[in-house]
């Protein structure tokens, strides 16, 4: 079984909400990553936990706040976001340690700033 | 940074005919290049990955084929059929452990029936 969640899979926020997107898989993944992806483009990285700690943030604005509450779930905390904001919101997991591993996608969360 | 640069960004192939995107990459420590399909709506389905170390991987109708001299990659689908209509991105990755993907552009594959 390769799946991960994502909840929401829509999202309507105004810009003065505060808003989480939830990730989860049950693979034993230990690395989880959270990825922009805006229509007509290629997903863009934002943030990689490796074994729950945060190590890269890809100079990612602080409204958006990262969470890795243990080894099976990811947050995304959301606030005071902009209309520029709307986009997917992809989180992916796969296993980590000296090599490269597959980078398993769930369906999104598609997030509309009003 | 990586780079990974993606051609043809939109391919139209009669079903039943052989479709092939490439892709280039700038970092010569890259030594892992996934592809992934998506459909409307839906998120990145990984299809096929190789490694540095190898320079072709097969799986029935796809195939990837790496150049590292050259810093390029392919993706071959053969017999195409209309469920293979979809955006197709490769991408590079240079760590190891954890490390984010650099993706190309994408290619819009269009099957003609």
């Amino acid at each position: 079984d390769t799946e991960v969640t994502q909840t929401p899979k829509h999202l309507v926020m105004g810009m003065t909400n505060k808003k989480s997107l939830k990730c989860e898989q049950h693979m034993g993944h230990r690395a989880m990553y959270w990825y922009k992806q805006k229509a007509k483009k290629p997903p863009e990285l934002m943030f990689v936990y490796s074994y729950e700690k945060l190590s890269i943030n890809e100079s990612v604005p602080s409204r958006f706040s990262p969470e890795c509450p243990n080894s099976s779930l990811l947050n995304l905390h959301l606030h005071a976001l902009q209309p520029e904001d709307s986009a997917l919101y992809l989180c992916a997991s796969s296993h980590t340690g000296t090599g490269s591993y597959e980078q398993y996608f769930g369906p999104g969360t598609r997030l509309t700033v009003t | 940074g990586e780079n990974v640069e993606q051609h043809p960004s939109t391919l139209s192939v009669q079903e039943g005919d052989s479709a092939v995107i490439k892709c280039t990459y700038s970092d010569s420590a890259s030594n892992y290049f996934p592809w992934y399909k998506q459909e409307l709506g839906k998120g990145p389905q990984l299809i096929i990955d190789i490694r540095s170390n190898v320079g072709e991987k097969k799986d029935q109708r796809i195939a990837v084929t790496l150049n590292k001299t050259a810093k390029h990659f392919s993706l071959h689908i053969t017999e195409t059929q209309p469920e293979d209509s979809a955006v197709y991105f490769c991408a590079a990755c240079s760590g190891g452990g954890a490390d984010g993907l650099t993706f190309g552009k994408g290619t819009h594959l269009i099957i003609q029936p």
